[in-house]
C-alpha cells in the first residue's frame, strides 16, 4: 500500500529565516506530487506540482520554491520567510493527471 | 472570474437526518468533481469522484450528484452520525493537474 510522509509536523520560525519542508511517498512510482497551503478557515491553495524528477510547475508567485530531487521526494523551501507564509502545508500525490489525490498529514507553520 | 462556492460555512444537523452540502462553481469546465473530508489538523481524505457525464454516484451512506448545466454538485450523507462531523471540501478537477478546492463546509452532527 502507499503512504505519504511529511515532516516536521509543526514548525515555528522567525521572519526572515529559511524553510525546508519534506514530503516522501512510498509504495508507488512516478507519482504526480503537489504542495498546497491552507490558511485558517480557507480552502486549499495549490502552490506547486511536479510530474517528474526536476519538473516543477508553479501556480502562485511567491517567495517559496519547490524541488523534486528524487522520484518520490518533494521539497518546499524558502530563503526568507514572511509572516504571510504562516499556514498549514499539505503534500499530496496521485497517479496521472486526474483522479483522487492522497494527502499527507500536513505541517503547521507559524512565522513569528 | 472563477469561483467555487460551498454555500454553507457551517451546517448543524441532528443525528439520523440527511446532511446535504452544496458546491457551486462558475467559469470552470471540470472533467471531474471530487469530495473530500478533512478533520481538524489533518490532511483531506478522498471520499467520492464523479465524472462530468455522470449524474449520480453512491458509496455506502454517501451520495453525490453533478449537474453541469446548473454548475452544481450536491453531497448527501444519509443517516448521519456524530462521527460524520468534519469539514467537507469539494474540488474541481479539470484533468490538467489544475485541481481547485472550495473553502469547505463544516458539518456538525449532534447526538
Amino acid at each position: 500500500s502507499q503512504t505519504i510522509h511529511q515532516w516536521p509536523a509543526t514548525l515555528v520560525q522567525p521572519v526572515g529565516s529559511p524553510l525546508s519542508l519534506e514530503c516522501t511517498v512510498e509504495g508507488t512510482s512516478n507519482p504526480n506530487l503537489y504542495w498546497y497551503r491552507q490558511a485558517a478557515g480557507r480552502g486549499l491553495q495549490l502552490l506547486f506540482y511536479s510530474v517528474g524528477i526536476g519538473q516543477i510547475s508553479s501556480e502562485v508567485p511567491q517567495n517559496l520554491s519547490a524541488s523534486r530531487p528524487q522520484d518520490r521526494q518533494f521539497i518546499l523551501s524558502s530563503k526568507k520567510l514572511l509572516l504571510s507564509d504562516s499556514g498549514f502545508y499539505l503534500c499530496a500525490w496521485r497517479r496521472g493527471w486526474a483522479g483522487e489525490q492522497y494527502f499527507g498529514p500536513g505541517t503547521r507553520l507559524t512565522v513569528t | 472570474s472563477q469561483k467555487i462556492e460551498q454555500n454553507s460555512e457551517a451546517l448543524n444537523i441532528q443525528e439520523g437526518k440527511t446532511a446535504t452540502l452544496t458546491c457551486n462553481y462558475t467559469n470552470y469546465s471540470p472533467a471531474y468533481l471530487q469530495w473530500y473530508r478533512q478533520d481538524p489538523g489533518r490532511g483531506p481524505v478522498f471520499l467520492l469522484l464523479i465524472r462530468e457525464n455522470e449524474k449520480e454516484k453512491r458509496k455506502e451512506r454517501l451520495k453525490v450528484t453533478f449537474d453541469t448545466t446548473l454548475k452544481q454538485s450536491l453531497f448527501h450523507i444519509t443517516a448521519s452520525q456524530p462521527a460524520d462531523s468534519a469539514t467537507y471540501l469539494c474540488a474541481l478537477d479539470q484533468n490538467n493537474n489544475d485541481m481547485r478546492f472550495g473553502a469547505g463546509t463544516r458539518l456538525t452532527v449532534k447526538p
